[in-house]
């Protein structure tokens, strides 16, 4: 059983159109992540936030975490073809342990 | 300054027979952790070595196993390879207390 649940699953827009991707759990968290991986490559980390409520941008992307620290979520303006990639969230628990949601498929068409 | 690598990158095993798995962390770094992923699915934590100790540990059997080194190195090893195995398995590192991890590229493993 995943502690993290990323919905949707898959997502496949066109170019410019705006979506978001959400991480939630029943657990509580010090911190999330968010990480992009490409295909044959590790993850690779977005951002970090630490206290309930924060929101922290990244160009277009905006990331979220609920007050009560179990879900967060990640919001794209304006895709790109580039932004294509598996978008993971994962929480971190019990000194330095980290979980992660199984993950959301993002195809951007130009 | 090289990134997290892993070696090798690929491999193919028989069902029963062991393997190990090799990461050298980012430079500066002093922990690894190891992740499996199976495909179509997110990372699941193993463990996480800090100064040559496993300091934490995910639900896996004991066949799975690691070591890290002096030189902050580390590897997996898992004996008796079943097929449910197969998997890209990660490493990643990180410096003593902080939650930034830097994450290598994986070995592919298949067992046939």
């Amino acid at each position: 059983t995943q502690l993290l649940e990323q919905s949707p699953q898959f997502l496949s827009i066109q170019e410019g159109e705006n979506l978001t991707v959400y991480c939630n759990s029943s657990s509580v968290f010090s911190s999330l992540q968010w990480y992009r991986q490409e295909p044959g490559e590790g993850p690779v980390l977005l951002v970090t936030v630490v206290t309930g409520g924060e929101v922290k941008k990244l160009k277009r992307l905006t990331f979220q975490f609920g007050d009560a620290r179990k879900d967060s979520s990640l919001h794209i303006t304006a895709a790109q073809p580039g932004d294509t990639g598996l978008y993971l969230c994962a929480g971190v628990r019990n000194f330095n342990k980290f979980y992660f949601g199984s993950g959301t498929k993002l195809n951007v068409k130009p | 300054d090289a990134g997290v690598t892993q070696s090798p990158t690929h491999l193919i095993k028989t069902r029963g027979q062991q393997v190990t798995l090799r990461c050298s962390p980012k430079s500066g770094h002093d922990t690894v952790s190891w992740y499996q992923q199976a495909l179509g699915q997110g990372p699941q934590f193993i463990f996480q070595y800090y100064e040559e100790e496993e300091r934490q540990r995910g639900n896996f059997p004991d066949r799975f196993s690691g070591h890290q080194f002096p030189n902050y190195s580390s590897e997996l090893n898992v004996n008796a390879l079943l097929l449910g195995d197969s998997a890209l398995y990660l490493c990643a590192s990180s410096s003593g207390q902080g939650d930034e991890q830097y994450f290598g590229p994986g070995t592919r493993l298949t067992v046939t």
